[in-house]
């Protein structure tokens, strides 16, 4: 099993609809999770961070974490054309090293 | 925030190439990742206060230094065509909890 994964995509949803992003990972010490947008050619941004369980909203940006279910997701409300990249999903995990997904490409149709 | 130089580099097979990040100010931690197209980031090695205090699956021939002026560099050695990449460098607060800042990367292409 990857140490973190990533529901393959792409994703493409309609504007104004939810966009749901998933991602797994197998370290169960693993304590934070991040949220990178990342436009084709351009570095990753950072868009939510969450270390406990339960949701965390900003914005249109709602995260979830369940770590007994070992999974973290991110819910974009109302999406935007300008939503339309690359999200990843990054491991804070129990040592050093910081584990990427695959990552999910999303576009969102006007 | 977090600077890179150069933007886009090309260097034919063989060669070394050295590409340099400054981080933001007040991390002490400073991250390479390479990541191929279509792919996610691949995490190369980290630096802590100058010393490597981590490193991913690659060979010896990707190195790194860390200067105390929060500056530091990656280099490559005998460059094979699959080094063509996007390196990314990253700066962060040491600790777990400490999201990367990414620089905007450099573009390396092996000829």
């Amino acid at each position: 099993q990857k140490e973190v994964e990533q529901n393959s995509g792409p994703l493409s949803v309609p504007e104004g609809a939810i966009a749901s992003l998933n991602c797994t990972y197998s370290d169960r010490g693993s304590q934070s999770f991040f949220w990178y947008r990342q436009y084709s050619g351009k570095s990753p941004e950072l868009i939510m961070s969450i270390y406990s369980n339960g949701d965390k909203e900003d914005g249109r940006f709602t995260a979830q974490l369940n770590k007994a279910s070992q999974y973290v997701s991110l819910l974009i409300r109302d999406s935007q054309p300008s939503d339309s990249a690359t999200y990843l999903c990054l491991r804070g995990g129990s040592n050093y090293k910081l584990t990427f997904g695959k990552g999910t490409l999303l576009t969102v149709n006007p | 925030g977090v600077t890179q130089s150069p933007t886009h580099l090309i260097k034919t097979r063989g060669q070394q190439v050295t590409l340099r990040c400054s981080s933001q100010s007040g991390h002490n931690t400073v991250s390479w990742y390479q990541q191929a197209l279509g792919q996610g980031p691949q995490f190369i090695f980290q630096y802590y206060r100058e010393e490597e205090n981590g490193r991913g699956n690659f060979p010896p021939r990707f190195s790194g230094l860390q200067f105390p002026n929060d500056s530091s560099e990656l280099n490559v050695n005998a460059l094979e065509l699959d080094d063509s990449a996007l390196y990314l460098c990253a700066s962060s607060l040491e600790g777990r909890g400490s999201p990367l800042h990414f620089g905007n990367g450099t573009r390396l292409t092996v000829t």
